[in-house]
């Protein structure tokens, strides 16, 4: 079975504060995503990685950076926190075809006071 | 106007009621896929469609390409299958995703 995991469950910063979520999958996948999801939004994609130090901007990804520097482990990293990132951060993974099924980690729930 | 458009946006069935969720999307796409989200999270993937239909247990989707539009049924349903009900198409390499439907099954 594929895992995904994430570091947190739920993660409580304060604005201004840099925050590393980290995301590792254990299928040997090339492809893996960052998404975050709000209530009526639903997923939206914030960066993606199709390889090692490989990454693409996704829909929505101003306030956030990505680190891929091995192929089993992708970081987000908010520079500095907003009020207005408190969310449900998910990660998850897929081989190269990218339209193939998508196996996702359980999520962050961030919330930034 | 959102890629993807899911009806009705929330759900509340008696346990047994036949239960269908829509999906309509207006990109082309080579995949469409429903998802499962209980409570906590966790997102489990239940159907990859590119045509024509699949089952798996008492889950029936379907899809109409030339219509755009996908359904998602669930026969004699159960209060476990109380959850959100996502929709997203493979569109390139990336997904899109519908803002999902949340069901509750009652007792």
């Amino acid at each position: 079975d594929v895992k995904v995991t994430q570091s947190s469950r739920y993660l409580v910063k304060r604005t201004g504060e840099k925050v590393f979520l980290e995301c590792v999958q254990d299928m040997d996948h090339e492809n893996m995503f960052w998404y975050r999801q709000d209530p009526g939004l639903g997923l939206r994609l914030i960066y993606f990685s199709y390889d090692v130090k490989m990454k693409e901007k996704g829909d929505i990804p101003e306030g956030y950076s990505v680190s891929r520097e091995k192929k089993e482990r992708f970081s987000l990293i908010l520079e500095s926190a907003s009020t207005n990132q408190t969310s449900m951060y998910l990660c998850a993974s897929s081989v190269p075809t990218g339209t193939d099924t998508q196996y996702f980690g359980p999520g962050t729930r961030l919330t930034v006071l | 106007k959102n890629e993807v458009e899911q009806s009705p946006q929330n759900l509340t069935a008696q346990e047994g009621e036949f239960i269908t969720i829509n999906c309509s999307y207006s990109v082309g796409i080579s995949a469409l896929h429903w998802l499962q989200q209980h409570p906590g999270g966790g997102i489990v993937s239940l159907f990859m469609l590119s045509s024509g239909k699949k089952k798996h247990g008492r889950l029936i989707a379907t899809i109409n390409i030339q219509e755009k539009h996908s359904s998602l049924h669930i026969t004699a349903s159960h209060p476990r299958d109380s959850a959100v009900y996502i929709c997203a198409v493979g569109s390139g390499n990336k997904l899109v995703f519908g803002a999902g439907t949340i069901l509750r099954v009652k007792s």
